[in-house]
């Protein structure tokens, strides 16, 4: 079973402060990762995705890559309490995107 | 706007009735997709199709089938539902393989 591993959380950070979401997976063979936004009774939301190694840098948020560690992370700048959700990583597999079970995310005011 | 719809956004039936849960998106996207998601699971894939005629089975197929015969749908059934297969239903579809997947809504399906 190829794994995409998150700490599920919560994760508290005080309002103003960056907020680091983790990811790693086991299939080596993942070429394209994915950060989805998930509000409680809502469907996931498309943050950012990123296929090179290095960072990505899409407003407040930004994707790090690292494919020699199979490490995949997502940092929020300036965190809001709007941005309390669950954080949802995916790796595709090639034929279909492959979830880890989430972090969630608490910005406290 | 081009969307994905489900229904119906909720459903309650009882253990062993067939239960059918539509999916339709006007992206006119070739693949799409059925993730169910409970808590402690996350998001699995339960079948998956590239285009008309063709679907594929997801890592949790037992008990599901599907069935492609237009681009814009993708109905769910459930045979014979189960208590187990209680669970939050989610489409998705995306143009390329590895292009941006889109969700639905989702159902909310309880079995009794």
């Amino acid at each position: 079973q190829k794994e995409v591993e998150q700490n599920s959380g919560p994760l508290s950070v005080p309002e103003g402060a960056i907020a680091s979401l983790n990811c790693t997976y086991s299939d080596r063979g993942s070429q394209s990762f994915f950060w989805y936004r998930q509000y409680s009774g809502k469907s996931p939301e498309l943050i950012m995705f990123i296929y090179s190694n290095g960072d990505k840098e899409d407003g407040r948020f930004t994707a790090q890559l690292n494919k020699a560690s199979q490490y995949v992370s997502l940092l929020i700048r300036d965190s809001q309490p709007s941005d309390s959700a669950t954080y949802l990583c995916a790796a595709f597999t090639g034929y279909a995107l492959n979830f880890g079970k989430g972090t969630s995310l608490l910005v406290t005011p | 706007d081009a969307e994905i719809t489900q229904s119906p956004r909720h459903k309650i039936t009882e253990t062993g009735r067939q239960v059918t849960l539509a999916c339709h998106q006007t992206w006119n996207h070739n693949n799409m997709f059925w993730y169910r998601q409970d808590l402690g699971h996350g998001l699995r894939l339960i079948h998956y199709s590239y285009g008309v005629h063709d679907t594929n089975k997801g890592e949790v197929s037992d008990g599901y089938s599907v069935s492609r015969s237009n681009t814009e749908d993708l109905p769910l059934t459930l045979e014979s539902a189960a208590s187990s297969q209680t669970s939050v239903y989610f489409c998705a579809s995306r143009q390329g393989r590895a292009d941006t997947q889109y969700f639905g809504p989702g159902t909310r399906l309880t079995v009794l």
